[in-house]
């Protein structure tokens, strides 16, 4: 059973802080690696990918990954209130579909 | 270019009847997605189809669901008979290639089955 992990939050930080986001995932194999945003009530929408080891950065956004620990992590610098949203962590291997962690949620307080 | 749409946005339905959810993808898009969202199991994959063939049907619960593509434009996702268990969003999403991980999604339905 391939499967994502995510800490559920919610994680509270103050805005302009760092929002540090995580996720394992159990599959080996596993090559490309993706965050998605959901605002409640809403569809997620693809922010940032990374398929490296290390970091792949993208305005506030940072990507880190960690093929050898399974693990990867999304950094949010400058928090927003606008930022305040569920964060979707997803992987897939070549050819196969996406598998979703559960989500982090993430309050971004003013 | 209108994203993918999804009907209906919303659906209230009694145990037993059948369902039918609607998806069309964006147009040049060769991959199609069917998740489902609960708060207690998250985002999970349903089916997926690649150049409108079905590819990978391990998520349907049962034999209750049922999902066909008939042509690059259009897909159903059937539920019946539906069950209170069936209710929560479901998603449809379409990419270029199914192991692209761009996915867009619609809007969602959201099914209620009391």
């Amino acid at each position: 059973q391939k499967e994502v992990e995510q800490n559920s939050g919610p994680l509270s930080v103050p805005e302009g802080a760092i929002a540090s986001l995580n996720c394992t995932y159990s599959d080996r194999g596993s090559q490309s690696f993706f965050w998605y945003r959901q605002y409640s009530g809403k569809s997620p929408e693809l922010i940032m990918f990374i398929y490296s080891n290390g970091d792949k950065e993208d305005g506030r956004f940072t990507a880190q990954l960690n093929k050898a620990s399974q693990y990867v992590s999304l950094l949010i610098r400058d928090s927003q209130p606008s930022d305040s949203a569920t964060y979707l962590c997803a992987v897939n291997q070549a050819g196969t579909a996406l598998i979703f962690g559960k989500g982090t949620t993430l309050s971004v307080s003013s | 270019d209108a994203g993918v749409i999804q009907s209906p946005r919303h659906e209230v339905t009694e145990m037993g009847q059948e369902v039918t959810l609607r998806c069309k993808p964006i147009s040049g898009h060769n991959s199609l997605f069917w998740y489902r969202q609960t708060m207690m199991r998250g985002l999970e994959l349903l089916i997926y189809f690649n150049n409108n063939v079905p590819i990978d049907d391990s998520g349907m619960p049962e034999d209750r669901f049922s999902a066909k593509m008939p042509n690059a434009s259009f897909s159903t996702l059937k539920i019946q008979p539906s069950e209170p268990r069936d209710s929560a969003v479901y998603f449809c999403a379409s990419s270029h290639g199914t192991g692209s991980g761009a996915l867009h999604f619609g809007n969602g339905t959201r099914l209620t089955v009391t």
